[in-house]
């Protein structure tokens, strides 16, 4: 069973540019959320996509926006980057839910975002 | 608002020192604890999810348990390699999101 994947690894910008982040979600999940954690801080959700649709948004500005594919991957992109952009990028898939219980979300490594 | 708290935010053990580590939560409709152990520079990773008060989990040394307020992990003769820093999350009812703590920085020394 592959596990979630993200790319790039790392990634250097300077304020104003755009940056797009990709993930791949764990084979047989249909559900992928993003989350920003800065340095020292627990990760704050982004938004999440289902079925090629955002699904939930968490407290971010338009300019951090996103595409769900066929295939279920995904990728976050943020535009006129700020310095307070900086921060580890976590993409999460987890399988649709299921009545009360809540499907449990798996992490990819990440993807390291610094602005300059 | 969802809130969740984690304490201590630091904690040093010797090996084979047992502790326990602290989740305070408030949330309506709770509908999932989770606890998740994150490395350095790496992406979280699943441990636990607990739906109910009175609920238990064991995994190896790791034991985690809930009540309405808050849940615990309990680290039973810890290894060096149990080093990391251990996050909490909850998900309430008909909401997607997960929300953290900050997380507690566990280190075991040999």
């Amino acid at each position: 069973e592959t596990g979630v994947t993200q790319s790039p690894t790392h990634l250097i910008k300077t304020r104003g540019q755009q940056v797009t982040l990709r993930c791949s979600s764990q084979s047989g999940h249909n559900t992928v959320s993003w989350y920003q954690q800065a340095l020292g801080q627990g990760p704050q959700f982004i938004f999440q996509y289902y079925r090629e649709e955002e699904n939930g948004r968490g407290n971010f500005p338009p300019r951090f926006s996103g595409l769900q594919f066929p295939n279920y991957s995904s990728e976050l992109n943020v535009n006129a980057l700020e310095l307070d952009d900086s921060a580890l990028y976590l993409c999460a898939s987890s399988k649709p839910t299921s009545g009360a219980l809540q499907e449990t979300q798996y992490f990819g490594p990440g993807t390291r975002l610094l602005v300059l | 608002e969802d809130q969740v708290t984690q304490s201590p935010e630091a904690l040093r053990l010797q090996e084979g020192e047992s502790s326990s580590l602290n989740c305070s939560y408030t949330v309506s409709g709770l509908r999932g604890l989770f606890w998740y152990r994150q490395d350095p520079g790496k992406g979280p990773e699943f441990l636990f999810t607990l739906y109910s008060a009175g609920e238990e989990k064991e995994k190896e040394r790791l034991k985690a348990t809930l009540t309405k307020k808050e849940s615990f992990l309990h680290i039973t003769a810890p290894k060096p390699e149990d080093s990391a820093t251990y996050l909490c999350a909850v998900r309430r009812g008909g909401s997607e999101k997960l929300v953290f703590g900050k997380g507690t920085k566990l280190t075991v020394n040999p």
